[in-house]
């Protein structure tokens, strides 16, 4: 049964760095069919795709991100994390980790999310 | 980023059908056969119930269903049950250098 779990602070200060892992388990994070992303929830707006990384080591960030994210991965662990700098109150949203297929739009197991707040 | 629109609400008593629509663009939903829908109760993982317009998960109720019409994508919930009370979010593949896209979530609610 394919699980994940995020974790990481609730509360981070502006223009300080929100780092945030993803523990999974029931399948190797170095499966090559599968992609890690994180997706974020500002309630009451839509739902933000941040990111993936695949077990190569390919990346690929949403560009209105990508110079403030990166996504990292321990395979020993089975966890992949989320960097985000230089953060500020509009980071404040509730993250997901997520599964997709590889090349693909569907995420088909996602975690519970965490609520990270940025507030001084 | 543009999000997908979908009606903030629908309501519906049990045992009858209500759907859902969410409507994108030529860039997303109506280029691409590549909509997928979300159920979310709060406080737990979100669940895949329809992935490429029409498929659904194994293990997901035959209750639910996707469809397409240009560029609105929907999601009929029939024999509605107190269960489904939860929100609802679409997502597209975009050519556009986001790659996916969302909706803004629809909250369900079994009267």
């Amino acid at each position: 049964q394919v699980q994940l779990q995020e974790s990481g602070p609730g509360l981070v200060k502006p223009s300080q760095t929100l780092s945030l892992t993803c523990s999974v388990s029931g399948v190797s994070i170095s499966n090559g069919d599968y992609y890690w992303n994180w997706i974020r929830h500002h309630p009451g707006e839509a739902l933000e795709w941040i990111g993936y990384r695949y077990y190569t080591g390919d990346t690929y960030y949403n560009p209105s991100l990508k110079s403030r994210v990166s996504i990292s991965v321990d395979t020993s662990k089975n966890q992949f994390s989320l960097r985000m700098t230089s953060v500020t109150a509009a980071d404040t949203a509730i993250y997901y980790c997520a599964r997709s297929y590889s090349g693909s739009s569907t995420f088909g197991y996602w975690g519970q999310g965490t609520l990270v707040t940025v507030s001084s | 980023q543009s999000a997908l629109t979908q009606p903030a609400s629908v309501s519906g008593s049990p045992g009858q059908s209500i759907t859902i629509s969410c409507t994108g663009t030529s860039r997303d939903v109506s280029a691409y056969n590549y909509v997928s829908w979300y159920q979310h109760h709060p406080g737990k993982a979100p669940k895949l119930i329809i992935y490429a317009v029409t498929s659904r998960p194994s293990g997901v109720s035959h209750r639910f269903s996707g469809s397409k019409s240009g560029n609105t994508a929907s999601l009929t919930i029939s024999g509605l049950q107190a269960e489904d009370e939860a929100d609802y979010y679409c997502s597209s593949y975009t050519s556009t250098d986001t790659l996916v896209v969302f909706g803004g979530g629809t909250k369900v609610t079994v009267l």
